[in-house]
């Protein structure tokens, strides 16, 4: 079964300062991943996504993820924090025919 | 991508009644899906509804509770049945993208905020 795991529920930086969200996938065949920005009470928007072509993609709003496969690993990086970007962020996979699945979540603050 | 309404936009309930969530798509889809996401919580697949046929609910869902319409390719209304406040949560509705560029992508509503007394 797949799984991912966001490491670290709540993530604080400083504006300006580099973001880097953790997440690592677990799946038994080649995945489709997603990073997905929730703001408050809002729906969630899609960030950017790899579906095996190149393993450095990058989204809107300036934020990029590299696929390792040799890590099993999609971290969300930005270099420089805005006041805007503080949101939850979901890391999710798909692979196969199963339904999209999400991680636990991870709270970024972004201090003035 | 799809523009994906939801109404109510939020809502404050009795125990033992019952609401009933609608989802509205700007274009035409095969397949919607439902979420829960639960206080501080991540989001949890309850059901995909497919035009013309059955929901197909996740493990711990059950029609019952759950019951869900897809009565033509842009609309589907979620019922969340005999609520109790453990169903206080964020109910989403979303949809795959159909495009190319946009396969596997899902594209979400804004969620329906309800809380159970």
């Amino acid at each position: 079964a797949q799984s991912v795991t966001q490491l670290g529920s709540h993530v604080s930086v400083s504006e300006g300062a580099l973001v880097l969200l953790r997440c690592n996938y677990s799946s038994s065949v080649p995945p489709y991943l997603f990073w997905y920005v929730q703001y408050p009470n809002q729906g969630l928007q899609l960030l950017l996504k790899y579906t095996s072509a190149a393993t450095l993609v990058k989204g809107i709003n300036g934020f990029e993820a590299e696929f390792k496969k040799s890590e099993t690993s999609f971290h969300l990086t930005k270099p420089s924090a805005h006041m805007s970007d503080a949101a939850e962020y979901f890391c999710a996979v798909i692979s196969g025919n199963t339904p999209l699945v999400f991680g636990k979540g991870t709270r970024l603050s972004v201090i003035a | 991508s799809a523009v994906i309404s939801q109404k109510p936009s939020r809502d404050i309930c009795q125990r033992g009644t019952s609401l009933t969530i609608q989802c509205q798509v700007d274009s035409q889809v095969t397949m919607m899906f439902w979420y829960r996401q639960q206080p501080g919580q991540s989001l949890t697949l309850i059901a995909t509804a497919n035009q013309g046929s059955e929901a197909t609910y996740e493990s711990g869902f059950v029609i019952d509770k759950f019951p869900i319409s897809r009565p033509n390719l842009t609309f589907s209304t979620l019922t969340v049945s005999n609520m109790s406040p453990e169903d206080s949560s964020i109910y989403l509705c979303s949809v795959e993208g159909t495009s190319g560029r946009s396969e596997y992508e899902q594209y979400f509503g804004p969620g329906t905020r309800l809380t159970v007394t």
